[in-house]
């Protein structure tokens, strides 16, 4: 059973356009990872997020974990074709993955 | 730093046969880590260790047995490989536990083909 769903499951933007996934549960979570993987390679933690509300800004890049740690988003300001890649987030004891949002910057 | 190596990178088998996947992390780590990863599915648990000489299985472990006889090396074994084991398998470790601000690295895949 996968407790983490992603939304949406993909998104093609074009450069310098704004974008938003998000990651939601059920289930209440004591922190939130995000990982970025490009093509060919593995997973790379971008984030972690520990506190219901907060927010944590990385250059262009905005995560958010919700008030109640059920769910977190990722926002993306201006794209950039390096952006590009499947956007995952995982969390709980065995740090289940959610299936992902690839993520499209068209130049 | 080479940081996560899994060793082969690519590798094609017929139904039946028996292969042994390595995983090698020079980070020092306590926790490594075996996941699958499938379209449309995300990353799934295989098997883990928390340390050496220690295994336990994660979401997914059947059709799967797994060594850890050097803190350094996690070693994932199919002994009769099946169709349905088609995947890229990913290795990772971590400091600690997944769970909190410990961060898994991860190495580069390993595209198994089943026939």
């Amino acid at each position: 059973t996968q407790l983490l769903e992603q939304s949406p499951q993909f998104l093609s933007i074009q450069e310098g356009e704004n974008l938003t996934v998000y990651c939601n549960s059920s289930s209440v979570f004591s922190s939130l990872q995000w990982y970025r993987q490009e093509p060919g390679e593995g997973p790379v933690l971008l984030v972690t997020v520990v506190t219901g509300g907060e927010v944590k800004k990385l250059k262009r890049l905005t995560f958010q974990f919700g008030d109640a740690r059920k769910d977190s988003s990722l926002h993306i300001t201006a794209a950039q074709p390096g952006d590009t890649g499947l956007y995952l987030c995982a969390g709980g004891p065995q740090l289940s993955f959610g299936a992902g949002t690839t993520v499209t910057v068209r130049a | 730093n080479a940081g996560v190596t899994q060793t082969p990178k690519f590798r094609v088998l017929k139904t039946g046969q028996s292969m042994t996947l390595l995983c090698a992390q020079d980070m020092n780590h306590e926790y490594m880590y075996w996941y699958r990863q499938d379209p449309g599915m995300g990353l799934r648990l295989i098997h883990y260790s928390v340390g050496e000489g220690t295994t336990a299985k994660g979401e997914v472990p059947d059709g799967y047995n797994v060594s850890r006889l050097k803190k350094q090396n996690f070693l994932l074994g199919l002994e009769s490989a099946a169709p349905s084991q088609t995947s890229v398998y990913f290795c990772a470790s971590s400091y600690g536990a997944g769970i909190g601000n410990q961060p898994q690295h991860f190495g580069d895949g390993t595209r198994l083909s089943i026939l």
